[in-house]
């Protein structure tokens, strides 16, 4: 089944850019979503398809996808960005969807 | 708005059957795929399988032995079983819409948590 990586932890200054990566092989050839869960609730989605974002989530959040490595971007980032984030891919191959082990984006 | 609630049991001893059922209210619950997810503590998001409003299911290949998931239009309700559990199924399960055309969970229950212990 398809495997995706990420980095257990990721910190990062009030208004600074945090940077979230998502490896797997080819993964360029998938659409990557990212979501955000805070402790105690449910995922929720911030990127879809990429790079695309929901209405109601800040422009703050972008994503990129090229290679083997998708990228969650978390610019000017505030105190309420401290979550742990998710990606998330169809694999269409094996019509199994599949999650990231995630990553803990701390606010110094 | 939409809302999907979980409910079971917390507690569920090795061997035997966990039951869980979600009740979806504020949207059809046709035309959509329902999923069910866990998430074991500290660790990210499985997803377990899929039913149409059809019945049609789709099954994660690591737990396709021991679970069965079916819907309940009448009810709009989702119900999932999950037999011989041990400690590797502890965790938080949630029920999720899936938006079809993108391939993500869009909307999700709050969640429930399950332990499996003696």
């Amino acid at each position: 089944s398809y495997v995706l990586t990420q980095p257990p932890s990721v910190s990062v200054a009030p208004g600074q850019t945090a940077e979230i990566t998502c490896g797997g092989k080819n993964i360029r050839n998938k659409s990557v979503h990212w979501y955000q869960q805070k402790p105690g609730q449910a995922p929720v989605l911030v990127v879809y398809d990429d790079s695309d974002r929901p209405s109601e989530i800040p422009e703050r959040f972008s994503g990129s996808n090229s290679g083997n490595t998708a990228t969650l971007t978390i610019s000017r980032v505030e105190a309420g960005d401290e979550a742990d984030y998710y990606c998330q891919v169809w694999d269409i191959n094996s019509d199994q969807y599949v999650f990231g082990p995630g990553t803990k984006v701390t606010v110094l | 708005q939409a809302q999907l609630q979980e409910s079971g049991p917390g507690l569920v001893k090795p061997s035997e059957t966990l039951s869980l059922t979600c009740n979806v209210s504020g949207v059809s619950i046709y035309s959509f795929y329902w999923n069910w997810i866990r998430q074991p503590p500290g660790k990210g998001p499985e997803w377990i399988g899929s039913v149409y409003y059809t019945g049609s299911t789709n099954y994660n290949p690591s737990l396709k032995s021991r679970i069965t998931m079916s819907i309940d239009t009448s009810k709009n309700q989702l119900s999932l079983s999950l037999r011989s559990v041990t400690a590797a199924d502890t965790a938080v399960y949630f029920c999720a819409r899936l938006q079809l055309g993108i391939r993500t969970f869009d909307i999700w229950g709050q969640g429930t948590m399950v332990t499996v212990s003696s």
